[in-house]
């Protein structure tokens, strides 16, 4: 079985104060892949990145970086200086082939960014 | 990327009505459909998976004859909840999945916008 963990559910900032969200995944199998989405209130999910299990290389793109940890099934993603519209929920995710190759979400976390 | 579109964006319905819900991919074939159910400040929940011209396999828990799939061609899935009643109202979000490589992993799975159903 594979599952993944967002233990925040809720986190509130200030504009301009980064923000972590972490994430923790189980999964039997060696080659996966992990996600980001992003999903403000209007419902529609946004793509943030996907990785795979053997490229744990930190990505930065603009304002967001992400620091994949295999040694410790974590993939935690950060917005730096954070503005109000990044207000949402975000979501982890991760696929995997022994779980059908379907994707398995978190149970996510809200960031409210205050003026 | 690869547009996926669903139809009707929001319904309101009386309870014990049939309501259907499109889901289309626009730019491209989709080899394979799902269908995700998200309750009030909840996360997405798998319903079940289609692939087109077979039946959909349907996750756990999930009623096959209260939630009918038809994935009839390779650019529209249909999600019809029978007899809805209230506790069925939620986000229903479609997802679709082309193949892009021989190694299906790497098979890239878009969403669409979702509808959010509201049964009285």
């Amino acid at each position: 079985a594979q599952k993944v963990t967002q233990a925040q559910t809720e986190i509130s900032v200030v504009e301009k104060e980064d923000v972590t969200l972490d994430c923790v995944y189980e999964t039997r199998d060696t080659t996966y892949y992990l996600f980001w989405y992003k999903q403000p209130p209007s419902g529609e999910l946004v793509f943030l990145i996907r990785r795979n299990s053997f490229d744990e290389q930190n990505e930065i793109s603009g304002r967001y970086s992400w620091n994949f940890q295999k040694s410790t099934s974590s993939f935690n993603f950060t917005i730096t200086a954070s503005q109000v519209v990044d207000s949402a929920v975000y979501f982890c995710a991760l696929r995997a082939w022994a779980a059908g190759n379907k994707l398995t979400f978190g149970g996510g976390t809200r960031v409210l960014v205050k003026p | 990327g690869a547009v996926v579109s669903q139809h009707p964006s929001w319904v309101i319905c009386k309870s014990g009505t049939s309501v259907k819900i499109e889901c289309r991919s626009l730019d491209f074939q989709a080899t394979t459909m799902f269908w995700y159910r998200q309750f009030p400040k909840q996360s997405l929940m798998l319903m079940a998976t289609s692939n087109e011209g077979s039946k959909a396999t349907y996750e756990q828990g999930v009623e096959k004859d209260k939630f009918l799939i038809n994935h009839a061609s390779l650019t529209l899935s249909t999600l019809t909840v029978t007899s809805a009643h209230p506790e069925d109202s939620s986000f229903y979000i479609c997802s679709a999945r082309f193949l892009t490589s021989g190694d299906t992993m790497l098979n890239e799975q878009f969403f669409g916008p979702g509808t959010r159903l509201t049964v009285l």
